[in-house]
């Protein structure tokens, strides 16, 4: 079985702090995304990436920044925390190509910026 | 983007029973994907059905089916013979081809599903 894990599932943090979001899979995906889930909002693409060192800006990727140095990695990184960046933050990995189109996702981070 | 619409916020069924929630999608392509997936009170986000475009026969699995009319943009999912598990939010996603938009997902805004004794 395919396994997204996150580094936190609950996380708080002040006004202005750097924070970073870790997500780790197991099983070679080439792609990796960060979502951001709001209530009557659904999901949000923040970015994704295709392949190690490379990242592409989904649709709303301001305000955070990723990084991708290895291929099993995807971290998410709030450089200023905003109070508006209290969400829900999911990330989801995937086969490139082929029949396999499945996004397989974490258990998601709930975090509240004060 | 492409739109996709989740036109019920809530929905309701009795255990056993059959419910329908509706999607509908825009896009200008032939070519794309279109998926459903659950997320229970528990967070992690899987897979129900998915659905390629190029494939006329709606895809089936066990309890759960899909009604994919192409033309009317319209991918709409039955659970049958309902159960207390199925109570989740349910989103309706939309992957168009990869040289437009690479491999994200365009999700509805979901539905919630309760499922009553």
């Amino acid at each position: 079985d395919v396994k997204v894990t996150q580094s936190s599932r609950y996380l708080v943090k002040r006004t202005g702090e750097k924070v970073f979001l870790e997500c780790v899979q197991d099983m070679d995906h080439e792609n990796m995304f960060w979502y951001r889930q709001d209530p009557g909002l659904g999901l949000r693409l923040i970015y994704f990436s295709y392949d190690v060192k490379m990242k592409e800006k989904g649709d709303i990727p301001e305000g955070y920044s990723v990084s991708r140095e290895k291929k099993e990695r995807f971290s998410l990184i709030l450089e200023s925390a905003s109070t508006n960046q209290t969400s829900m933050y999911l990330c989801a990995s995937s086969l490139a190509g082929g029949l396999t189109e499945t996004q397989y996702f974490g258990p998601g981070t709930r975090l509240l910026v004060l | 983007a492409q739109t996709v619409t989740q036109s019920q916020p809530e929905m309701s069924v009795q255990e056993a029973e059959t419910v329908t929630l509706s999607c509908t999608y825009d896009t200008s392509e032939s070519d794309y994907y279109l998926f459903w997936y659950k997320q229970p009170p528990s967070r992690q986000m899987i897979l129900v059905i998915r659905q390629e475009a190029y494939k006329q026969q709606n895809a089936t699995e066990n309890r759960f089916s899909v009604n994919f009319q192409k033309a009317a943009k319209s991918f709409s999912l039955k659970i049958s013979d309902s159960q207390l598990g199925d109570a989740a939010m349910y989103f309706c996603a939309y992957r168009g081809p990869v040289s437009n938009s690479g491999y994200a997902l365009n999700f509805g805004k979901g539905t919630s599903l309760l499922v009553t004794p």
